[in-house]
């Protein structure tokens, strides 16, 4: 079985461009969310989605993140325009709801550079 | 709100044993979590114990849950060098959301 798989695996930009990553989750987990991981801290979630529905945005910083889960699978981060301060690694998760224990499972990040 | 905290550091010699704390404020946690991370990788689930459980054992990996203490551990016996990366503990409440604490950074020695 794949895991979650993340794309681009780095990217160095320049501040105020835009910038995208990619997710794929493992097939049939409905539940996917996206973590923002700082440098030295533990992940931290920025939103949750059921299905195509994001059920927890409550942490995303939506004057310049948004985020999208077109037919309930694949989903897409962005930020636009990035700051220095975005710098970080963020990282997909996929669950099967209502599941628990082994269903959690993260990708291997997205390594975000703002310079 | 939850949170998790975590000793930052510990260092062990090869061949011991090791054990990583970690306390939780959330009383509503189902699920409790151990993950790896290597430098430059993403998180490794090492191991998980359901919130009504006490212990769980999976080969070198034993996890303890005082719930009345919101008290987990994690030892690793015979400790390999291969071991050294960064440990995170999580909490998983009703909504399913992870919250971490900061990691423990394991350091193993030959």
């Amino acid at each position: 079985e794949a895991g979650v798989v993340q794309s681009p695996r780095y990217k160095i930009i320049e501040k105020k461009q835009p910038v995208a990553f990619w997710c794929n989750p493992i097939s049939g987990h409905n539940t996917l969310y996206w973590y923002r991981q700082n440098l030295g801290q533990g992940p931290e979630l920025l939103i949750r989605y059921e299905n195509e529905e994001a059920v927890d945005d409550s942490q995303l910083p939506k004057d310049r993140f948004s985020a999208e889960r077109l037919k309930g699978v694949d989903s897409t981060l962005k930020i636009q325009p990035a700051e220095l301060g975005d710098s970080a690694v963020y990282l997909c998760a996929s669950s099967s709801s209502p599941g628990g224990g082994r269903s959690y499972t993260f990708g291997s990040g997205t390594r975000l550079t703002v310079v | 709100g939850e949170d998790v905290e975590q000793s930052l550091f510990l260092s062990v010699r090869e061949g011991d044993s090791s054990v990583i704390n970690c306390t939780y404020t959330d009383s509503s946690s189902t699920y409790l979590y151990w993950y790896k991370q290597e430098p430059g990788a993403g998180l490794q689930l090492l191991t998980y114990i359901f919130s009504n459980m006490d212990m769980k054992q999976d080969q070198r990996l034993t996890v303890l849950l005082n719930k009345k203490d919101k008290h987990l551990s994690l030892r690793i016996a015979d400790t390999q060098t291969g071991d050294s990366a960064i440990y995170f503990c999580a909490e998983r409440s009703g909504y399913s959301t992870l919250t971490f604490g900061k990691g423990t950074m394991l350091l193993v020695s030959p």
